[in-house]
C-alpha cells in the first residue's frame, strides 16, 4: 500500500520565481494538508483541502495557494518566492473519524537563492 | 485555539535508560494528541495517537504515552533507549471536529542516545 508521495524531493529556485509542489495521498484518504517546516522548527500548517475546496488555512500569505484534483491529489503553489520560503514542505493525507489519522510524505526540500 | 509546549529542546539519555519526552497542550475542546518522529532529511512518522479512547496509548518501537487531562499532558516514554531512537520528536494536537482537524505542532525535542 503506497503511502503519501511527494514530488520533487529537492529543488532550487531563484527569488521571485514561482514553484509547484505535488502530492499524491495515501490510498483511501480524501483530505490533503500542507505544512511548512523551516530548519530547526516544527511543521506549520499552511492549508487543507477536502472535496477540491480549501477547508482550513493557516497564517500564510496569499502567495501560497493550492489545488486538489478529483483523484484527491494536490498541488501547492508559491508565487514570488522569498529567501524565507526555503523549507521542507510536507504533505499529509488523512481519513476522517473514527479511523482518524494523518500520514506524512517525505517532503520536498525547497531552497530559494 | 490550540497549542503544544514541548519542554526541553534537547534530551540526552544513555542507551538502556528510560526515555521521557514532555508535552503539555492547551485546547478549548477535548483534543486529539499525537507523537511523531522525524529522522534526518525525512518526513514525519506517527509513533502513537490519542483519540479519546484509552488514556494509555501504546505505539510503535516500544513507545507509549499517557493522556492526563488534569495535567494537560501527553508525555512520551520508552523504558529502555536504543541507539536507533536518536531523532527529533514532535508532539501535536488537533481539534477532532470535522473541518477543524489541522495539526498544531510543538517545536520539537531532539533526542540523543549516549552509548
Amino acid at each position: 500500500d503506497a503511502g503519501v508521495t511527494q514530488s520533487p524531493t529537492h529543488l532550487i529556485k531563484t527569488r521571485g520565481q514561482q514553484v509547484t509542489l505535488r502530492c499524491s495521498p495515501k490510498s483511501g484518504h480524501d483530505t490533503v494538508s500542507w505544512y511548512q517546516q523551516a530548519l530547526g522548527q516544527g511543521p506549520q500548517f499552511i492549508f487543507q483541502y477536502y472535496e477540491e475546496e480549501e477547508r482550513q488555512r493557516g497564517n500564510f500569505p496569499d502567495r501560497f495557494s493550492g489545488h486538489q484534483f478529483p483523484n484527491y491529489s494536490s498541488e501547492l503553489n508559491v508565487n514570488a518566492l522569498l529567501l524565507g520560503d526555503s523549507a521542507l514542505y510536507l504533505c499529509a493525507s488523512s481519513s476522517p473519524p473514527p479511523n482518524y489519522g494523518y500520514t506524512f510524505g517525505s517532503g520536498t526540500r525547497l531552497t530559494v537563492v | 485555539a490550540q497549542s503544544v509546549t514541548q519542554l526541553g529542546s534537547h534530551v540526552s539519555v544513555s542507551e538502556g535508560a528510560l526515555v521521557l519526552l514532555r508535552c503539555n497542550y492547551s485546547s478549548s475542546v477535548p483534543p486529539y494528541l499525537f507523537w511523531y518522529v522525524q529522522y534526518p532529511n525525512q518526513g514525519l512518522q506517527l509513533l502513537l495517537k490519542y483519540t479519546s479512547a484509552a488514556t494509555l496509548v501504546k505505539g510503535i518501537n516500544g513507545f507509549e504515552a499517557e493522556f492526563k487531562k488534569s495535567e494537560t499532558s501527553f508525555h512520551l516514554t520508552k523504558p529502555s533507549a536504543h541507539m536507533s531512537d536518536a531523532a527529533e520528536y514532535f508532539c501535536a494536537v488537533s481539534d477532532p471536529n470535522f473541518g477543524n482537524e489541522k495539526l498544531t505542532f510543538g517545536t520539537g525535542t531532539r533526542l540523543t542516545i549516549i552509548p
